[in-house]
């Protein structure tokens, strides 16, 4: 099993562009989770699938933040227009029936 | 108030230290708590799970629950230098969605 396999691992892009973000979650795992991560706010959840369903996007900061979830094995995180605060690493996890996240290893974005 | 409150730290201990990390929650809903392991430039690492009062024991680590109290703590006994990480507490309530709440983390460093 490869795990959560996130893409891409870094992010450097100029304030304005457009931004994607993308997830493979483990086979087999029905629930996908976003989470944002800073020094400053530590792990936020931004939104959450259940069976490819979005069920919670609460933590969505605002409408420039949407994602989808086509399928069972792939999700995206898209950004647009991206602007500097939005700098942080990006962490992809699935869970099977809420029994504990394995996470990816997360995208690193850097927005100048 | 958040939810979930942990001391960032850091803490330094000296290697072969007992350590204990802490967090403290509001919400009583919360019925699971986990306890994850993160290096440096890698996702969370689920390192111990359990969703009753009381202690539970993995080799080095002891993770204990007090609903009462409403407080958690995770102990390493005899801790290593490949120990070095940030802990971070998870929280999740009865709805089986999976959704998690994470504390701050703690950024341990053992020192050789």
């Amino acid at each position: 099993d490869a795990g959560v396999i996130q893409s891409p691992r870094h992010e450097v892009t100029e304030m304005g562009q457009e931004v994607t973000l993308r997830c493979k979650p483990i086979s087999g795992h029905n629930s996908l989770f976003w989470y944002r991560q800073t020094m400053m706010r530590g792990l936020e959840l931004l939104i959450y699938f259940n069976n490819n369903v979005p069920i919670d996007d609460s933590g969505m900061p605002e409408d420039r933040f949407s994602a989808k979830m086509p399928n069972a094995s792939f999700s995206t995180l898209k950004i647009q227009p991206s602007e500097p605060r939005d700098s942080a690493v990006y962490f992809c996890a699935s869970s099977l029936n809420g029994n504990g996240y394995t996470f990816g290893s997360g995208t690193r974005l850097t927005v100048v | 108030q958040k939810e979930v409150e942990q001391d960032p730290g850091p803490l330094s201990v000296p290697e072969g230290a007992i350590v204990s990390l802490n967090c403290t929650y509001s919400n009583s809903a919360f019925q699971y708590f986990m306890w994850y392991r993160q290096y440096s430039r890698k996702g969370p690492e689920l390192l111990m799970y359990t969703y009753s009062s009381g202690n539970k024991e993995d080799g080095r680590f002891t993770a204990q629950v007090d609903k009462s109290s409403k407080y958690i703590s995770l102990f390493i006994r005899d801790s290593q230098p490949s120990d070095s990480a940030t802990y971070l507490c998870a929280l999740g309530d009865s709805s089986n969605t999976g959704k998690l709440i994470f504390g701050q983390g703690t950024t341990l460093q053992v020192k050789p």
